[in-house]
């Protein structure tokens, strides 16, 4: 049974602290999807990934994230510093292309609190 | 530019009762796709459907079915005879090609569905 692997499933650290959070996408999918879900904002795409290379990064605040796809198998997401208003799901999600029917998987989430 | 309106918050319906879940969307695009995601209180946001703007034809899984009508740009989900596993938040969703020849996509607000038994 396929699916986009997160870790870490939940995180809770002080503000001001690194966060790292990673992602192991569908193999053969080569499409990465970051997004972000807040009661308030609802699920934001962060970054957007194809064949390792970033398409769309606009949503994703570039003084304190990051996202990289180091290899096809391993997309990352940084916080640093991070911010209490970072609290929320982060989930990941991959396709198998980037087409616009293109279906996209969601991972579980990495539940982010910061204090 | 894209917009998915999910305008129910939250239905609340007896075990055993139908609901339908309702999604407009807006687009100038011809081609687009749309689909449904459900989100249960583990978190986890589970694909259900996909649809492509040049089939209207109604599909139907098991309880679930969904309404695809182009005049009035809606893509609505029908539970039949719903059951406490329905409790979930439901997530409709829009995807175009954009200017740069890739997907993007344009999530609705969501609409939380609570069966109570």
């Amino acid at each position: 049974d396929a699916r986009v692997t997160q870790t870490p499933r939940h995180k809770v650290t002080e503000m001001g602290q690194e966060v790292t959070m990673r992602c192991q996408p569908i193999l053969g999918h080569n499409t990465v999807f970051w997004y972000r879900q807040t009661m308030m904002q609802g699920l934001e795409l962060l970054a957007y990934f194809r064949n390792r290379a970033p398409l769309d990064d606009s949503g994703m605040p570039k003084d304190r994230f990051s996202a990289e796809m180091p290899d096809a198998t391993l997309a990352t997401l940084k916080i640093q510093p991070s911010e209490p208003r970072d609290s929320a799901v982060y989930f990941c999600a991959s396709g198998l292309n980037s087409f616009s029917g293109n279906t996209i998987y969601f991972g579980e989430g990495s539940w982010l609190t910061v204090v | 530019a894209q917009k998915v309106t999910q305008a129910q918050t939250e239905i609340s319906v007896v075990e055993k009762e139908d609901v339908t879940l309702d999604c407009v969307y807006e687009t100038r695009d011809t081609t687009y796709y749309l689909f449904w995601y459900k989100q249960p209180p583990s978190g986890e946001l589970v694909f259900l459907i996909r649809r492509n703007s040049f089939d209207e034809q109604n599909e139907i899984s098991g309880r679930y079915s969904w309404n695809f009508q182009k005049s009035t740009s809606s893509f609505n989900f029908t539970i039949t005879a719903s059951q406490v596993v329905d409790s979930a938040v439901y997530f409709c969703a829009l995807s175009v090609r954009n200017s740069g020849g890739y997907q993007k996509v344009t999530f609705g607000t969501g609409t939380k569905l609570q069966v109570i038994p």
